[in-house]
């Protein structure tokens, strides 16, 4: 069984570019969570999604970030006019649907760079 | 809000010893989760160990275990037999019961450094 699948794992953007991360879960599981971790700290939530819904975007800049997670592929989320202070590692986890201790298992990152 | 804090930035111990890691929140609720995550040089993050509130008895996990103390929302982890390979920034976390809210709360994490 396939862990929680996140690329690209590495990502170079200069300012005012977009940055598009995909992350696929694990097989059964519906739900998917986005966190963003800054260098020496702990991560922080941003989004919490199920098929087609976002669920939970307490954690979401206003603007310029957006996340989807559509009835087919991956879960993307997108980042729009990068600038530096994004430059982070971005962890995707996934999680089953409710019923049991809905432990969430993380995906290896994405390190993106704005240059 | 619920707040997790980790007040060991970095900790050491010598291989083949134990050590105990700590870790407090804050919250008003009687139902939740806790968690203790593992993130090696390799940064993936890794789930070392799981707590119900609702359960008296510690959770234990082979090497790993906790001391949960629910009054004074207190949740440590031990680690027995300390090996090179448990090096690791070890993370606290906290997850609501609520419907509708999934997130986990982290703390900053510990820096655990094992010598040989």
């Amino acid at each position: 069984n396939a862990g929680v699948m996140q690329n690209p794992r590495h990502l170079v953007r200069r300012r005012g570019q977009e940055a598009r991360l995909r992350c696929s879960p694990m097989k059964g599981h519906s739900h998917v969570y986005w966190y963003r971790q800054l260098p020496e700290e702990g991560l922080k939530f941003m989004v919490y999604l199920q098929k087609e819904n976002i669920i939970d975007e307490s954690g979401m800049p206003k603007e310029r970030f957006s996340a989807e997670f559509p009835k087919e592929g991956p879960s993307i989320l997108r980042i729009q006019q990068v600038v530096r202070g994004d430059s982070a590692a971005y962890f995707c986890a996934s999680s089953p649907p409710r019923g049991s201790v809905e432990t969430q298992y993380f995906g290896p990152g994405t390190r993106l760079l704005v240059l | 809000a619920q707040t997790v804090t980790q007040s060991q930035p970095e900790m050491s111990v010598q291989e083949a010893e134990t050590v105990t890691l700590s870790c407090t929140y804050d919250t008003s609720e009687s139902d939740y989760y806790l968690f203790w995550y593992k993130q090696p040089p390799s940064r993936q993050m890794i789930l070392v160990i799981r707590q119900e509130a609702y359960k008296q008895q510690n959770a234990t996990e082979n090497r790993f275990s906790v001391n949960f103390q629910k009054a004074a929302k207190s949740f440590s982890l031990k680690i027995s037999d300390s090996q090179l390979g448990d090096a690791a920034m070890y993370f606290c976390a906290y997850r609501t019961t609520q419907g509708g809210s999934e997130k986990l709360v982290f703390g900053k994490g510990t820096k655990l450094t094992v010598n040989p």
